[in-house]
């Protein structure tokens, strides 16, 4: 069965740094063109987009949040973690982890819709 | 950075109409060489996740009523619910897997008249 699921801490005080770690299983990030997002949704809001890490180690970033992120991958290739650094109370939403499986055609890889989520994990940002 | 723009924000649909959602791009979604639109529709009920319901933007994903339909290309995309069934009450988002950074467009609620 193909699973992931979030989770960290659901309460972080402003300025501190966010950990959350994603687990999945019925795959791994050493499959090839497996990739594996982050994406976080405040309440009554549209998903927002943060990182993505890939197979082949690659890492992408949202613009606007990029100075804050780091997007890593453990030695199981079924654990990632998402490190958020000064924390504030509008990064108060939702955290989701999804997957993303590339195709490989003869374009060489294609990325792909998520296609799978996490069920998430609020995450409050408040002193 | 691709901005995704859905109109309407939200509309309402007798049971058994259609809903017609649409999304914009503010590039081309169309890659040329493998003729692919990088454009996916999410389905999201309250409490729960995004689902995918169409990827490539008209290819449902298995298991996903064919009332649900995708098209469009290069820009312009429409997501059309045929036959409006209660359990689709939810809010539909558009989004570009084209380049990174991926987007969302800002949703489309989609109630019961």
């Amino acid at each position: 069965q193909v699973t992931l699921r979030e989770s960290g801490p659901a309460l972080v005080k402003p300025t501190q740094t966010l950990t959350l770690t994603c687990t999945f299983s019925g795959f791994s990030l050493s499959d090839s063109g497996m990739c594996v997002n982050w994406i976080r949704q405040s309440p009554g809001k549209a998903p927002e987009w943060l990182a993505r890490i890939d197979w082949d180690d690659t890492e992408h970033y949202s613009t606007s949040l990029k100075t804050r992120l780091t997007i890593s991958k453990d030695t199981s290739k079924t654990r990632m973690v998402l490190t958020m650094t000064n924390m504030d109370p509008v990064d108060t939403a939702t955290y989701y982890c999804a997957r993303s499986p590339s195709n490989y055609d003869r374009t060489g890889y294609t990325q792909n819709a998520f296609d799978l989520w996490g069920p998430g994990t609020f995450v409050t940002v408040s002193s | 950075d691709i901005v995704m723009t859905q109109s309407p924000d939200s509309l309402a649909v007798s049971l058994g109409a259609r809903a017609t959602i649409n999304c914009k791009s503010s590039r081309s979604v169309l890659y040329s060489p493998n003729n692919k639109n990088y454009l996916g529709w999410y389905q999201q009920k309250p409490g729960q996740p995004p689902k995918l319901l169409i990827h490539w933007a008209s290819i449902r994903e298995s298991g996903v009523p064919d009332r649900f339909s995708g098209s469009g290309s290069g820009t312009d995309f429409t997501l059309t619910i045929n036959s409006l069934q209660a359990e689709d009450v939810a809010v539909y988002y558009c989004q570009q897997y084209y380049s990174v950074p991926l987007s969302f467009g800002g949703g489309t609620k989609v109630e019961i008249k």
